[in-house]
């Protein structure tokens, strides 16, 4: 069946620094693919998108590439601040059922 | 601005005593979906609606249940609350039809808690 996996947390990282958040997925078909960010507290934010084989999403700095030879979609940012801290979901749906499919959430924490 | 909205954002219950989450979206988007989300844990969707159809997840326990009585409100019933219930509650839409069926906005959150 389809299924999402990411890097494991927690990652602690210094203002400014560079971020990947690793995801690979594995999919029948083709699957579209997408970032979410949860503050603590709150809802899930959908923060990229990416539809199809090599669309880049962006937003906010974040960048992520579907790469369907890797079958991948890292999480990029190339300079984190403080309230970039939050849990990160990387998810796919199979745009059959509208059904998401989330892998387990890394939480990423920013010092100044 | 265009959302989606929870109540009550915490909710207490008892043991035992039937429970009622309640969504209202102003998208007007055809589907609605509720995910239970424990701590430190990824959503798992419990169920959603298309319109008025229902479509259950398998493993989702007959405790819970959902009503959606218009295109914008869809509520969560949890008819005997356990305290492995107790868990953050998420509401979500999306606008159904392809390829924006599984863009999903998601609510703040209800978080039950169960004593």
């Amino acid at each position: 069946g389809n299924s999402v996996t990411q890097m494991e947390g927690p990652v602690t990282l210094s203002e400014e620094a560079f971020l990947t958040i690793n995801c690979t997925y594995t999919a029948t078909g083709y699957p579209s693919l997408f970032w979410y960010v949860q503050y603590p507290g709150e809802g899930l934010q959908l923060l990229l998108k990416a539809t199809k084989a090599d669309d880049k999403g962006s937003n906010k700095g974040f960048e992520a590439t579907y790469r369907k030879e890797t079958t991948s979609f890292h999480l990029e940012k190339g300079s984190v601040q403080v309230s970039d801290s939050a849990v990160y979901f990387c998810a796919l749906s199979d745009n059959q059922g509208g059904k998401l499919i989330f892998g387990q959430g890394t939480e990423l924490s920013v010092k100044p | 601005d265009a959302m989606v909205i929870q109540n009550p954002r915490y909710q207490v219950t008892q043991f035992g005593k039937p429970v009622t989450l309640s969504c209202s979206q102003t998208l007007n988007h055809n589907v609605m979906y509720w995910y239970q989300q424990k701590s430190s844990q990824a959503p798992k969707l419990l169920f959603h609606y298309y319109d008025k159809d229902f479509n259950n997840e398998a493993d989702t326990p007959d405790n819970f249940q959902s009503r959606r009585p218009n295109t914008s409100f869809c509520f969560l019933d949890i008819r005997s609350p356990g305290l492995g219930d107790a868990a953050m509650y998420l509401c979500a839409t999306s606008r159904g039809g392809r390829p924006n069926y599984n863009e999903q906005f998601f609510g703040p959150g209800t978080r039950l808690t169960v004593l």
